[in-house]
């Protein structure tokens, strides 16, 4: 059985940084691009960063520069350094995995909260 | 930057079909994902390739494309099939992705 499972959300201090992982499991984690996507309370999908198999990486405009998508093969995991945090990065972050047939598995999510 | 449009809500009765559009503001069109998203749970991919469903999704889902626009048809709605529904595609480059706004699917 296919399972993604986000932790590392928290309630974090404007400018601050906070690291994502997604852990995985039920499929061949090198054989796949994997993807974060965000999603803020009662607001749609938002794509943030992708990553191929082959460690290639691709990030949304609004997040270019701060955040960076990363992979650990190793430990079957998918990571999210997020700094520069502000209050427009509140949200719900899903990691899904990728491919040619589409997003075609998520996690839960885990909660970001960027507040004073 | 690459958009997808969406209309904001869809309403119809149980056992009607429901179309859900979703524009592109470009060409080429790369292929379009659709998602349904329930309150408080993951967004789940009920179309992928424009018209291709994934195992487990009902036939009632079927997706076609036309031009700069794709469909999401719902035939025989049901009030489970409310939801959230969200187009995706990729921009030229197929590297990164796009979502639409979401359209509001209410079952009467």
């Amino acid at each position: 059985e296919v399972q993604l499972v986000e932790s590392g959300g928290a309630l974090v201090q404007p400018g601050g940084s906070l690291r994502l992982s997604c852990a995985v499991s039920g499929f061949t984690f090198t054989t796949y691009d994997m993807h974060w996507v965000r999603q803020a309370t009662g607001k749609g999908l938002e794509w943030v960063s992708g990553i191929g198999k082959a460690g290639d990486t691709y990030y949304a405009g609004s997040v270019k520069g701060r955040f960076t998508i990363s992979r650990e093969n190793a430990k079957n995991s998918l990571h999210l350094q997020m700094n520069s945090l502000t209050d427009g990065d509140t949200a719900v972050y899903y990691c899904a995995r990728g491919g040619p047939n589409g997003f075609d598995y998520w996690g839960q999510g885990t909660l970001v909260t960027v507040s004073s | 930057s690459y958009e997808l449009t969406q209309p904001p809500s869809v309403s119809v009765s149980p056992g009607q079909t429901a179309r859900i559009t979703c524009s592109a503001d470009a060409l080429p069109k790369q292929y379009a994902y659709w998602y349904q998203q329930k309150p408080g749970q993951a967004p789940v991919l009920v179309i992928y390739k424009d018209s291709e469903r994934p195992s487990g999704i009902p036939e009632r889902f079927s997706g076609s494309s036309s031009g700069t626009t794709v469909t999401l048809t719902i035939s025989g709605v049901q009030a489970e099939d409310e939801a959230d529904y969200y187009c995706q595609s990729a921009d030229s480059s197929g590297t990164c992705w796009v979502f639409g706004g979401g359209t509001k699917l209410t079952v009467l």
